[in-house]
């Protein structure tokens, strides 16, 4: 079974909208990293969470993770064309280092 | 300047035939890695290496064996290569190692590799 959820798997949206993307874990979390990957380019990485509550922002970009620290949620303000991508959650939890499945954003203009 | 580079960036192959992928980091950094992504976009950690030292060595078959000549480099070499071992191959970087909190990884281009 996977360790790492993230949902939704893919999503459309209007550019000017706001989303948000999850990262579930069945453990508990040590670090938490978001990466966004474009088609033909390699993983960029966008943030890291550590701490229960941590949020950190980006530009438009804002990650928190949950107090109970299995939880993380991205999410992204005004959405542009140029946040279209596969967003992946990676997890580590001091056994392993696991990513999600990814989340692919289309951002119509 | 490339922080993490990979060559080649796609690679054409027979089944049966053996293959080396090549990783160079400039960051002066102490840990390298090797993943796998699959169709479905997974990535599945394959190797990690600290100061040309394996420290993660996850189950993957023993057709992979990865070479670190230094700690800049960290090579993937394939035997006898089979149609499911097609994906995407990262290389990736960090100070520190998965250990280490606050470590940040820095992720190569990919090599798509496609067994026909």
């Amino acid at each position: 079974s996977q360790e790492l959820e993230q949902s939704p798997q893919s999503l459309i949206v209007q550019e000017g909208k706001n989303l948000t993307i999850n990262c579930t874990s069945s453990k508990t979390l040590y670090g938490l990293y978001w990466y966004k990957q474009k088609y033909g380019e390699g993983l960029i990485f966008l943030m890291m969470l550590q701490k229960g509550g941590e949020e950190k922002s980006h530009e438009k970009i804002t990650a928190k993770l949950d107090e109970k620290k299995q939880q993380s949620s991205l999410h992204i303000t005004a959405s542009q064309p140029s946040h279209a991508g596969i967003y992946l959650c990676g997890a580590d939890t001091r056994d392993d280092m696991r990513f999600g499945a990814g989340t692919r954003l289309t951002v119509k203009p | 300047d490339t922080a993490v580079s990979q060559t080649p960036k796609y690679l054409v192959t027979q089944m049966g035939n053996d293959k080396s992928i090549k990783c160079e980091q400039n960051l002066g950094h102490d840990t390298m890695y090797w993943y796998k992504q699959d169709s479905k976009k997974f990535l599945k950690i394959m190797f990690s290496y600290n100061n040309k030292e394996l420290i993660i060595n996850e189950t993957v078959p023993n057709r992979f064996s990865p070479k670190s000549p230094d700690k800049a480099h960290l090579n993937l070499h394939i035997n006898s290569l089979e149609l499911g071992d097609s994906a995407v191959y990262f290389c990736a970087s960090s100070q520190i190692g998965l250990a280490g909190p606050g470590d940040t990884q820095y992720f190569g281009p990919g090599t798509r590799l496609t067994v026909l």
